[in-house]
């Protein structure tokens, strides 16, 4: 079937900087993308999710983006903090009500 | 207003057994959906339940069920557990209505021996 995938599995970021998290999704019909972080023994966290007659939403701190030309998604952290270390997942409608597909997910990982 | 919550949180049963795991969705929340997450196959999809109907099935066999009451929690039950279930369990609530986001409870994590 088909996925969203993650560019890359893990970033490290200095604290203070800003972070970009990509993913590309495949199904054209997808209209509905989110962002979730997902901490260590926690279930994902919902973080902003926009749908697509948008290209990008702006939330705390965080900025996504979407391109549907070329289907990819990407999350903006500003000023990234240790408490942004986790796993972020970005995910979509492609598939049924209540199905979203998610991607593998990309660990950030933040430097004091 | 309180979250998703599953419990337990941990589980051990050995091969052939069976399980149940249950979730607490948001309340106000009618839409209750389930995933299992592992390393190799990251999150995906069981089933979901509204108004006590599932509504969608993700492409697991039938050992995999589960069910939705009149308060909106839910239950979903794992029989001839086999080694490869081992994972974290996953339940998220939702409204319901479409591109209603999902939120997640903190899991279960099923151990089989």
């Amino acid at each position: 079937g088909e996925s969203v995938g993650l560019h890359l599995p893990t970033l490290s970021v200095q604290e203070g900087d800003n972070s970009i998290i990509n993913c590309a999704y495949s199904n054209s019909a997808s209209d509905y993308f989110i962002w979730y972080k997902q901490e260590s023994g926690k279930g994902p966290q919902f973080i902003i999710d926009i749908r697509s007659n948008m290209d990008k939403r702006q939330g705390q701190r965080v900025t996504v983006l979407l391109n549907k030309t070329v289907k990819h998604l990407s999350l903006q952290i500003a000023a990234t903090q240790p408490g942004d270390s986790a796993v972020y997942f970005c995910a979509d409608n492609g598939g049924s009500q209540g199905n979203l597909i998610f991607g593998k997910g990309t660990k950030l990982s933040v430097k004091p | 207003k309180a979250g998703v919550t599953q419990t337990p949180r941990y589980l051990i049963k050995t091969r052939g057994q069976q399980v149940t795991l249950s979730c607490s969705p948001i309340s106000g929340h009618r839409s209750v959906s389930w995933y299992q997450q592992t390393p190799g196959q990251g999150l995906q999809f069981l089933f979901e339940y509204f108004s006590e109907t599932q509504r969608n099935k993700g492409n697991f066999p039938g050992r995999f069920s589960g069910r939705q009451f009149s308060n909106s929690r839910s239950e979903m039950n794992v029989s001839t557990l086999e080694l490869g279930d081992s994972a974290l369990y996953l339940c998220a609530s939702s409204l319901g209505g479409e591109n209603s986001p999902l939120h997640f409870g903190n899991g279960t994590r099923l151990t089989v021996t």
